[in-house]
């Protein structure tokens, strides 16, 4: 059974970086597309960005020059980092994993951790 | 940038027929997957590319895709379908979902 597990700090202040891992239970990280999508309190999904291949990544253009996803084999864990964060980057960020490769639904979901941008 | 658009909210009568639609230039051209989530929860895939049941989810839940227009449509809802659905499409060099639809079962 494949499972996702996110962590990383529930606050982070403006004009820092946001950064947060999934760690992947049940699945090689070698394998398959892995994401992260976030989604703002009372609004809709967004897509951030895949890693696949191990290294090779596809980001939202709107948040591109901001992000970096980067994967560690050793621990089955990728992780997110978010620059320059301000209070339009609070979200429940997820991640998840693409169910049949490039551009396919993603089919397992972390819980989702809620990550607040304040001073 | 291209756009889904979804009625805000769709409302049901216990056993009847809920259709949910996601609108989309030439959507039609597109593998469409849907969502369901409820609330502090993930979202569950609930249908991928156009009609696509994955393992374990009802066979109440169809999807089909022509034009401009997709559709999620839940048969026999019950009081467990209550949630946000949300479509999915790849566009050019993004994923794009939907705005999102309320679904309530009276």
């Amino acid at each position: 059974q494949v499972q996702l597990q996110e962590t990383g700090p529930g606050l982070v202040k403006p004009s820092e970086t946001l950064s947060l891992t999934c760690t992947v239970s049940g699945d090689s990280i070698i394998n398959d597309y892995w994401s992260w999508i976030r989604q703002p309190p009372g609004q809709g999904l967004e897509w951030i960005g895949d890693i696949y291949n191990i290294g090779s990544t596809n980001y939202n253009p709107s948040l591109k020059s901001r992000v970096t996803i980067s994967v560690d084999t050793s621990n089955n864990q990728f992780s997110l980092k978010l620059r320059s964060v301000t209070a339009a980057d609070t979200a429940v960020y997820y991640c998840a994993r693409r169910g049949e490769g490039e551009h396919d639904a993603f089919d397992i979901w972390g819980q989702g951790t809620m990550v607040t941008v304040s001073s | 940038s291209y756009e889904l658009t979804q009625p805000l909210s769709v409302s049901v009568a216990l056993g009847q027929t809920a259709r949910i639609t996601c609108g989309g230039n030439k959507i039609g051209s597109k593998n469409v997957h849907w969502y369901q989530q409820k609330p502090g929860q993930a979202p569950v895939v609930v249908i991928y590319r156009d009609n696509k049941r994955p393992s374990g989810i009802s066979e109440r839940f169809s999807g089909s895709n022509s034009g401009n227009t997709a559709t999620l449509t839940i048969s026999r809802a019950q009081a467990g379908d209550e949630a946000d659905y949300y479509c999915q499409v790849w566009d050019t060099s993004t994923e794009v979902f939907g705005t999102g639809t309320k679904v309530t079962v009276l």
